[in-house]
């Protein structure tokens, strides 16, 4: 089966520019995450979708980021402006079910530097 | 809030031997999942093993294998026979039987020739 899929692969950008990572889940799976890595740390939830509803956005900062999945399948982060903290990897993950007993099958990412 | 703590930054080993990762956490739950994930330089996240809390038996996966202690809240990663392509970052993660990940700071294996 296809993994899942992101893109675009690299971006930089100036600090206070807007910026837009897609993702495209596994076909079928209904959960839908976005993680940002910082370089050296672990990975931290930023948002997850079931289906096209939101589960959790504890962690996203919604004064600068946006997220969505229209008909519960492609799904969109974007960062407005962006600051020179929010240079990161950002993952996107999907999972069939909302259980997560087995993991998430992860994207590659997308890595963004804010200049 | 569950945490997930890897004391061990950088580890390295040589080519055909054995290798421990650390791993401890802290939660109240009772019932959770526990994962090891592989992180190359490609940056995409593959999933190493995975451990059920309520099962007692350790899991294995050919070369690795896992040392799950309930009670001392500690998931340890062994990696026999290490090869060169097991050069990795390794998240050691948790989670509860729905939503996310809390991953570990990771750990940076380094394998020898």
């Amino acid at each position: 089966e296809a993994g899942v899929a992101q893109s675009p692969r690299y971006k930089i950008i100036e600090k206070r520019q807007s910026v837009a990572f897609w993702c495209n889940p596994i076909s079928g799976h209904a959960t839908l995450y976005w993680y940002q890595q910082i370089l050296g740390q672990g990975p931290k939830l930023l948002i997850q979708f079931q289906n096209n509803g939101v589960v959790d956005d504890s962690q996203l900062p919604k004064d600068r980021f946006s997220a969505e999945r229209l008909k519960g399948v492609d799904s969109t982060l974007k960062i407005q402006p962006a600051k020179l903290e929010d240079s990161a990897v950002y993952l996107c993950a999907s999972s069939l079910e909302e259980e997560t007993r087995d993991g998430y099958t992860f994207g590659s990412g997308t890595r963004l530097t804010v200049v | 809030a569950q945490t997930v703590t890897q004391s061990q930054p950088e580890m390295s080993v040589q080519e055909a031997e054995t290798v421990t990762l650390s791993c401890t956490y802290d939660t109240s739950e009772n019932n959770y999942y526990l994962f090891w994930y592989k992180q190359p330089p490609s940056r995409q996240m593959i999933l190493v093993i995975r451990q059920e809390a309520y099962k007692q038996q350790n899991a294995t996966e050919n070369r690795f294998s896992v040392n799950f202690q309930k009670a001392a809240k500690s998931f340890s990663l062994k990696i026999s026979d290490s090869q060169l392509g097991d050069t990795a970052m390794y998240f050691c993660a948790f989670s509860t039987s729905y939503g996310k990940l809390t991953f570990g700071q990771g750990t940076i294996l380094t394998v020898h020739p």
